[in-house]
């Protein structure tokens, strides 16, 4: 089975330039995450998805960033205008309906350079 | 004080030993507790829930400790292959209110 799959692997843009980062959580899956992961931070999560619907974003930094799951197979997380401290990688994971809640299937992330 | 807190190691230990790590949590209202394993530049994979019981899985064992709010990773006759960094999860309640350690860090040396 197809894991968590993240697209772009990775990144390099001018600061001031629009990001967008797609992910397509496992079929079946209806809790989509979207985290953050740099050196100084750890794992931060952003936002999370149930069945299409956002209901935590309190994560996300600032309005600069957005995320969209417009349908169950597709989720964008957007960054405008980028900055070189957004540098980081950028992780997509999914949850089953009926699963552990807790277990997490991560996608291979998105490494973001802004420079 | 962090909400979830995990030395940071590195731990340094030669192939074949035991070692074991804990992560502290604050939030005595806590329900589920995890152990995750990442590989360096890679992504975080579930290694383990960790039940009430306590819960081995091969040569990984695991424990809560409800009375001192931590739970531990044990992980025995240890493998070159288990170099990596562990991430410590505690859910603070039914949805997925998950608090992530920073890690720590093990590197097994042959």
């Amino acid at each position: 089975d197809a894991g968590v799959i993240q697209s772009p692997r990775h990144e390099v843009t001018e600061m001031g330039q629009e990001v967008t980062l797609r992910c397509k959580p496992i079929s079946g899956h209806d809790y989509l995450f979207w985290y953050r992961q740099t050196m100084m931070r750890g794992l931060e999560l952003l936002i999370y998805f149930n069945n299409n619907v956002p209901i935590d974003d309190s994560g996300m930094p600032e309005d600069r960033f957005s995320a969209k799951m417009p349908n169950a197979s597709f989720s964008t997380l957007k960054i405008q205008p980028s900055e070189p401290r957004d540098s980081a990688v950028y992780f997509c994971a999914s949850s089953a309906p009926r699963g552990v809640a807790g277990e997490l299937f991560f996608g291979e992330g998105s490494r973001l350079t802004v420079l | 004080r962090k909400e979830v807190e995990q030395d940071p190691g590195p731990f340094n230990v030669p192939e074949g030993a035991t070692v074991a790590f804990n992560c502290t949590y604050s939030n005595s209202a806590s329900q589920s507790f995890f152990w995750y394993r990442q590989d360096c530049r890679k992504e975080p994979k579930l290694l383990m829930s960790v039940y009430s019981s306590g819960n081995e899985d091969g040569r990984f064992t695991a424990q809560l400790n409800r009375a001192s709010q931590y739970i531990s990773l044990l992980i025995r006759d240890s493998k070159l292959s288990d170099s990596a960094t562990y991430l410590c999860v505690v859910n603070m309640g039914s949805n997925y209110q998950l608090i992530w350690g920073a890690g720590t860090k093990l590197i097994i040396k042959p």
